[in-house]
C-alpha cells in the first residue's frame, strides 16, 4: 500500500532562518505530489505542485521554492523566513496521469516563526 | 479567477441532529471531492462525484453533485460526536491536476 511521509512534524523557527521540510511517498510510481499551506483554521491554499523531477508550478509569489530531486521525494524551502510563513504545511500525493484521483495527505508540519 | 464556497463556515449541532454544507463553485466542474479533517490532523478522502446528478452514501453521509454540475451538498444524519471536524469540497481547476479546496465547513457536534 501506499504512503506518505511528512517530517519534522512541528518546528519552531526564528525570522529569517532557513526552512527545508521534506516529503516522500512510498508504494507508488511517478505521483503527482503537491504542497499546501493551511493557516490556523482556515482553507487550503496550493503552493506548489509538481508532475514529474524537476518539474514544479509555483502557486503564489511567496518566498518559499519546492524542488523534485527524486521521483518520490518533494521538499519545500525558504532561504529566509518571514513570519507570515507561520501554518500548517501539508504534503499530498494522487496518481498521475489523470485529474480524477483523490490527493492524500501527510501528517503535516506545524511551522511556528518567532 | 475560479473559486469555491462553502456554507456555512461553521456549524454547531447537538449530537443527533443533521447537518448539510453546501459547495458552490463559480465553473462547472468534471468531478467535486469530499475531504475530512479531523482537529489537528490532515484532510482525508471521502468521496468523489462524477456525474450530473450524482447521489452517493457512505453510511449516514449523502453527497450530491448538482445537475449543472457547479453544485454540491454533503448531508449528515444523526450527527455523532465522530463526526467533528472540517469538512472540504474540491474541484479540479480546468486543464490542470489541481484542486481548488472550499472555504471548509467546520463542524462541532454537542454530546
Amino acid at each position: 500500500s501506499q504512503t506518505i511521509h511528512q517530517w519534522p512534524a512541528t518546528l519552531v523557527q526564528p525570522v529569517g532562518s532557513p526552512l527545508s521540510l521534506e516529503c516522500t511517498v512510498e508504494g507508488t510510481s511517478n505521483p503527482n505530489l503537491y504542497w499546501y499551506r493551511q493557516a490556523a483554521g482556515r482553507g487550503l491554499q496550493l503552493l506548489f505542485y509538481s508532475v514529474g523531477i524537476g518539474q514544479i508550478s509555483s502557486e503564489v509569489p511567496q518566498n518559499l521554492s519546492a524542488s523534485r530531486p527524486q521521483d518520490r521525494q518533494f521538499i519545500l524551502s525558504s532561504k529566509k523566513l518571514l513570519l507570515s510563513d507561520s501554518g500548517f504545511y501539508l504534503c499530498a500525493w494522487s496518481v498521475r496521469g489523470t485529474v480524477n484521483q483523490p490527493q492524500h495527505f501527510g501528517d503535516g508540519t506545524r511551522l511556528s516563526i518567532l | 479567477g475560479q473559486q469555491v464556497m462553502q456554507i456555512p463556515q461553521y456549524q454547531h449541532v447537538q449530537e443527533g441532529e443533521d447537518f448539510t454544507t453546501y459547495c458552490n463553485s463559480s465553473t462547472t466542474l468534471s468531478n467535486i471531492q469530499w475531504y475530512k479533517q479531523r482537529p489537528g490532523g490532515h484532510p482525508v478522502f471521502l468521496i468523489q462525484l462524477v456525474k450530473s446528478g450524482e447521489v452517493k452514501k457512505q453510511k449516514r453521509l449523502t453527497f450530491q453533485f448538482g445537475e449543472a454540475k457547479k453544485n454540491s451538498s454533503l448531508h449528515i444524519t444523526a450527527t455523532q460526536t465522530t463526526d467533528v471536524g472540517t469538512y472540504f469540497c474540491a474541484g479540479p481547476r480546468v486543464g490542470t491536476y489541481k484542486y481548488i479546496f472550499g472555504t471548509g465547513t467546520r463542524l462541532k457536534v454537542l454530546a
